[in-house]
């Protein structure tokens, strides 16, 4: 059975930083790139970042690029979402999910909240 | 805004049948294949329909996807109060870095 678990929200103050985890299981993590998609309260899924199974390829939506960093550890079937330079609009609840490019995404965690306040 | 349209909200009897729309452009819906996920209430989402029209094992066949053009449509028939939930397309957009587009989202309501 494939688990997902996410980690590491919480509350922090605009410009802050905070790092989240996501622990997998169930499936080889080694060969899947994996993804984060938040989704702020109240509203739609927005797709965050992904990176490749050796992280070769790492992207980010425009709206997190150049503060945010995605990262994993194949040893430790984990992955990572280092974000920094935080703001309120990144207040969402955070999900990891594996998926291949132009692939649906078929197992979702059930998500960290992040909430960006002073 | 997203990138993908859905109208906000539908609702419909129990045992009735609702359609959801999403709409896009040749970018995303035009030259991909079309997913649907369900959310329920305060839960992650859930795959419902991938490839446009395929079901994962265990999704009843009283949910449907269609695709044409630069659009699709989820169908769900013999609504149960069960259903209420959020429901999401998605896509990915050849516009775009590697990353997924979603529509709004549209709230299904089962009177």
């Amino acid at each position: 059975e494939v688990q997902l678990v996410e980690s590491g929200g919480g509350l922090v103050k605009p410009g802050g930083s905070l790092r989240l985890s996501c622990a997998a299981s169930g499936f080889t993590f080694s060969r899947n790139s994996m993804n984060w998609v938040r989704q702020a309260p109240g509203k739609g899924l927005e797709w965050v970042s992904s990176i490749s199974s050796t992280s070769s390829y790492i992207y980010y939506a425009d709206s997190v690029k150049g503060r945010f960093t995605i990262s994993r550890d194949n040893a430790k079937n984990s992955l990572y979402l280092q974000m920094n330079s935080l703001r309120a609009e990144d207040t969402a609840v955070y999900f990891c999910a594996p998926r291949e490019p132009a692939t649906p995404f078929d197992y979702w965690g059930q998500g960290t909240l992040v909430t960006v306040s002073s | 805004q997203s990138v993908l349209t859905q109208p906000p909200s539908v609702s419909a009897a129990p045992g009735q049948k609702v359609t959801i729309s999403c709409s896009g452009s040749s970018s995303n819906i035009g030259n991909n294949y079309v997913s649907w996920y369900q959310q329920l209430p305060g839960t992650a989402p859930k795959l419902l329909i991938y490839d446009n029209n395929k079901r994962p094992s265990g999704i009843p066949d009283r949910f449907s996807g269609s695709k044409s053009g630069t659009s699709a449509t989820l169908g769900i028939t013999g609504l149960q109060t069960g259903d209420e939930a959020d429901y999401y397309c998605g896509t990915w957009d050849s516009s775009l870095s590697a990353g997924a587009v979603f529509g709004g989202g549209t709230q299904l309501t089962v009177l």
